[in-house]
């Protein structure tokens, strides 16, 4: 079973206007951690944002916001007032705090943004 | 800012030599990882590595592939004879330890581009 879902392999977005990336997950620990990180053309992995899975606030970054909803298991990744520099790839990633587990992050099969001008 | 460098940043091998990637993490983490990105696909999770040795591995990585830390600073991956489908992008990246301050979160080289002919 997959454990990191996003369900939207590409979007557009108009320049300044808000965008929702989904992200879902499946876990059966109850603590966890969730990552939004971005891949831009050049490859590197850029670290956006973090929720834990105690963390009753949703986390913002800027103008990267997760909308975490526990009970539904998703967090979508919010990023408001789009920006040319936006456009890449955005990955959504757990991390599982298992016993046998190394911290290690499942990532999902991410979603290409292209913010349009 | 401290960062994760990885060596080389592109190499081309004939299908069947050796090739060894390498990484500087950053110097206070004590996670350290690899990840593998085939072209248009998702970041996979390959090893992890705490207190100089394996703590994790995946299916993927093989008894073709081993890590190591030679000396306190660098973090290298080994493919022993490489194969075409080993064509992708490695990244290596750290980690300081779950807890405490901050969110575990892992920090990315800029990878390593592996093509194999």
């Amino acid at each position: 079973a997959q454990k990191i879902t996003q369900t939207q392999p590409g979007m557009f977005v108009q320049e300044k206007e808000a965008v929702t990336l989904d992200c879902t997950y499946d876990t059966s620990d109850q603590s966890y951690g969730l990552f939004w990180y971005k891949q831009p053309s050049s490859g590197e992995m850029i670290f956006l944002i973090y929720q834990g899975s105690y963390d009753e606030q949703n986390a913002t970054e800027g103008r990267y916001s997760l909308n975490f909803q526990k009970a539904r298991k998703s967090a979508n990744l919010v990023i408001s007032a789009s920006q040319l520099g936006d456009s890449a790839m955005y990955f959504c990633a757990m991390r599982e705090h298992a016993m046998d587990s190394s911290y290690k992050l499942i990532f999902g099969s991410g979603t290409r943004l292209l913010v349009r001008p | 800012e401290p960062e994760v460098t990885q060596t080389p940043s592109h190499q081309v091998t004939q299908m069947g030599q050796e090739v060894i990637l390498r990484c500087v993490p950053i110097s206070n983490h004590l996670y350290f990882y690899w990840y593998r990105q085939i072209l248009g696909q998702k970041v996979e999770f390959l090893v992890s590595f705490y207190n100089n040795e394996i703590s994790e591995k995946s299916e993927i990585f093989d008894d073709q592939f081993s890590v190591e830390r030679p000396d306190g600073s660098n973090f290298t991956l080994k493919i022993r004879s490489t194969k075409l489908e080993d064509s992708a992008m490695y990244f290596c990246a750290s980690s300081e330890a779950w807890g405490g301050e901050g969110t575990g979160e892992l920090f990315f080289g800029e990878g390593s581009r592996l093509t194999v002919l």
